[in-house]
């Protein structure tokens, strides 16, 4: 079945920094990657997406790459500020599946000011 | 963004009842939602994919018996949980999209303990 690695589970970082998070698809036909942050206690926000034509994106701090080839797609956060402290996830979703979302386990992101 | 409302928020219950969660988009019409389980400092889960008008699509490992989805409208969809028991104790949470590739909303989730 479909299948999303994500790491790593904890980070933590010096505000300022930048936060790389790494996620890996099992799903060659996957073709839509979105990135949610959760803070605690509360639902899941989208914070940028990726279509499988693109390569880059990007949004202020955050950028999302994307490598089709490896299947692996990555959150880049600049500048890191530490009410960017929560738990992040990636998905992968293909279209012929009414568009379900595969999450992978999640990340811990601690900014330390 | 859209809004999805789900509730209860939180219910307690006792061992062998069931509890009905609702998940609402309120400013969209929603053809799919998805119901989703997810345990303290974890993932979340895909439950099931429920579709309107249509019987609901669980993934696997999933009791479709124990897990009751009806999807009565475009913008309703419900989650039983039926003769819960302890270990069905955990947080649901809902999402609807418009469409894919669009922007997944998500409830504000229910905790749900079985006593």
């Amino acid at each position: 079945g479909e299948n999303v690695e994500q790491h790593p589970s904890t980070l933590s970082v010096q505000e300022g920094d930048s936060a790389v998070i790494k996620c890996t698809y099992s799903d060659s036909a996957s073709n839509y990657f979105p990135w949610y942050k959760q803070e605690l206690g509360k639902r899941p926000q989208l914070i940028i997406d990726i279509r499988s034509n693109v390569g880059e994106k990007k949004d202020q701090r955050i950028a999302v790459t994307l490598n089709k080839t490896a299947k692996h797609f990555s959150l880049h956060i600049t500048e890191t500020q530490p009410e960017d402290s929560a738990v992040y996830f990636c998905a992968a979703s293909r279209y012929n599946q009414g568009g379900k979302l595969i999450f992978g386990q999640g990340t811990e992101l601690s900014v330390k000011p | 963004g859209a809004v999805v409302s789900q509730h209860p928020s939180w219910v307690i219950c006792k061992s062998g009842t069931s509890v009905k969660i609702e998940c609402r988009s309120l400013d969209f019409q929603a053809t799919t939602m998805f119901w989703y389980r997810q345990f303290p400092k974890q993932s979340l889960m895909l439950m099931a994919t429920s579709n309107e008008g249509s019987k609901a699509t669980y993934e696997q490992g999933v009791e479709k018996d124990k897990f009751l989805i009806n999807h009565a409208s475009l913008t309703l969809s419900t989650l039983t949980v039926t003769s819960a028991h302890p270990e069905d104790s955990s947080f649901y949470i809902c999402s609807a999209r418009t469409g894919w590739g669009t922007e997944a909303f998500f409830g504000q989730g229910t905790r749900l303990t079985v006593v």
